[in-house]
Formats: C-alpha cells, sequence, structure tokens
C-alpha cells in the first residue's frame, strides 16, 4: 500500500463548477502538507502549504486537513479552463532525512469551458 | 528572476551512454534534489543534497549519480546501468531548516529518452 493514496481521475468538470480534490495517507507522523499544480511539460508549482488541521484559503484555493481521519482535500471554486492541469499533493514529517517529500500520484483536471 | 533552471529541455540516450542533466538555481538554497517522474505515477527521489560537496541517495539511486561542488549546481547522471532511464526528471531547492518545514521549488524538468 502507498503512503499517500490520491485517485489519478481524470476528472471533468465544466468552467465554472467546484473542483473537489483529496488524498489519504497512513503515516501519521505527517505534519507538513503542500499542494502542487503541474501543467503538461513543466515542473510542479507550489499552491498551498498547510500545517494545522482545519482550512487555510488563498482566492479560488482552499485547502483542507484532518490529521484524525489523514484526509486532505483542495477546492478549486470558480473553475477555469488555465485550471487544467495535474494536482499532486505532497507531504513531509519534521524527521524526514534531508526534508523529503513524500507525494501522491496525481489527479489529472480537465475544467471544459 | 530567481528560480531554478534545468537544462536541456529534451534529452536522447544512445545504448551504454551517460548522460547528464543540469539544474541551476540562483535562489540560494542549501538543499537540492532530483526527482524521476513516470507517467501516471507521483514523483520519486533520486538523491538529494543539504549542503555542498554532500549528498545523499534517495529511494531509486541505482543507475545514477550526482555531483554538489557548488551551491548553485546539482548535476545528474543517467549512467549506462540505468536500465529504463525514460522519464521526466525534475530538479527541486528548498531552505532546509530542523524540522522539515519547508517547501520545495521546482524546475521544468529534461525530458529524456532512449535512442
Amino acid at each position: 500500500q502507498k503512503e499517500v493514496e490520491q485517485d489519478p481521475g481524470p476528472l471533468s468538470v465544466p468552467e465554472g463548477a467546484i473542483v473537489s480534490l483529496n488524498c489519504t495517507y497512513s503515516n501519521s507522523a505527517f505534519q507538513y502538507f503542500m499542494w502542487y499544480r503541474q501543467y503538461s511539460r513543466k515542473g510542479p508549482e507550489l499552491l498551498m502549504y498547510t500545517y494545522s488541521s482545519g482550512n487555510k484559503e488563498d482566492g479560488r484555493f482552499t485547502a483542507q486537513v484532518d490529521k484524525s481521519s489523514k484526509y486532505i482535500s483542495l477546492f478549486i471554486r470558480d473553475s477555469q479552463p488555465s485550471d487544467s492541469a495535474t494536482y499532486l499533493c505532497a507531504m513531509i514529517f519534521p524527521q524526514a532525512a534531508g526534508n523529503k517529500l513524500t507525494f501522491g500520484g496525481g489527479t489529472r483536471v480537465l475544467v471544459k469551458p | 528572476d530567481g528560480g531554478i533552471t534545468q537544462s536541456p529541455k529534451y534529452l536522447f540516450r544512445k545504448e551504454g551512454q551517460n548522460v547528464t542533466l543540469s539544474c541551476e538555481q540562483n535562489l540560494n538554497h542549501d538543499a537540492m534534489y532530483w526527482y524521476r517522474q513516470d507517467p501516471g505515477q507521483g514523483l520519486r527521489l533520486i538523491y538529494y543534497s543539504q549542503i555542498v560537496n554532500d549528498f545523499q541517495k534517495g529511494d531509486i539511486a541505482e543507475g545514477y549519480s550526482v555531483s554538489r561542488e557548488k551551491k548553485e549546481s546539482f548535476p545528474l547522471t543517467v549512467t549506462s546501468a540505468q536500465k529504463n532511464p525514460t522519464a521526466f526528471y525534475l530538479c527541486a531547492s528548498s531552505i532546509p531548516r530542523a524540522g522539515g518545514n519547508q517547501p520545495q521549488h521546482f524546475g521544468d524538468g529534461t525530458r529524456l529518452s532512449i535512442l
């Protein structure tokens, strides 16, 4: 079983809809959580970075962490075609050698005009 | 503009050949990383370096080698021992801190293919 599970999709939504993405993890030592957006043939771009359980909002993006359930989510409001990309969750625990990130496999999102 | 530059964007390797991927950063970050990304899979760590002249193996180091002679540079060599080198290679950097709470920032990758 992978340490971090993420539905590969693709997830297809109409423009303006809310995109809901999530990851589950098995290691309760993970303390810091990130969401990256990756366009085709590009490197991942950091979108959100959270530590505490609860919600963090940045513009159209909301990241949610539930450490008791080992579950994190990313919501994208008012989705645009430019949001079409692969979204990767990543997490880290404080004792990780080299501050190593553990990634989910990514969810491909397609926002249709 | 500060960032991470990877070159070349595309690279082709012949059988039995070693190839070197370049990664340069001007973010003044101490830590640098190399990842491999295969279709439908997450990123897997090849090597990382937290300080000049020191580096550590990641999860899939076999068939790869690195050097860290300068803070801003972390080249990756894909050797002939790596039998399945076709992948997208990503370089990243971060500020290492005790407690491991710094996110990593990525370059735009090098796509390596076998001729």
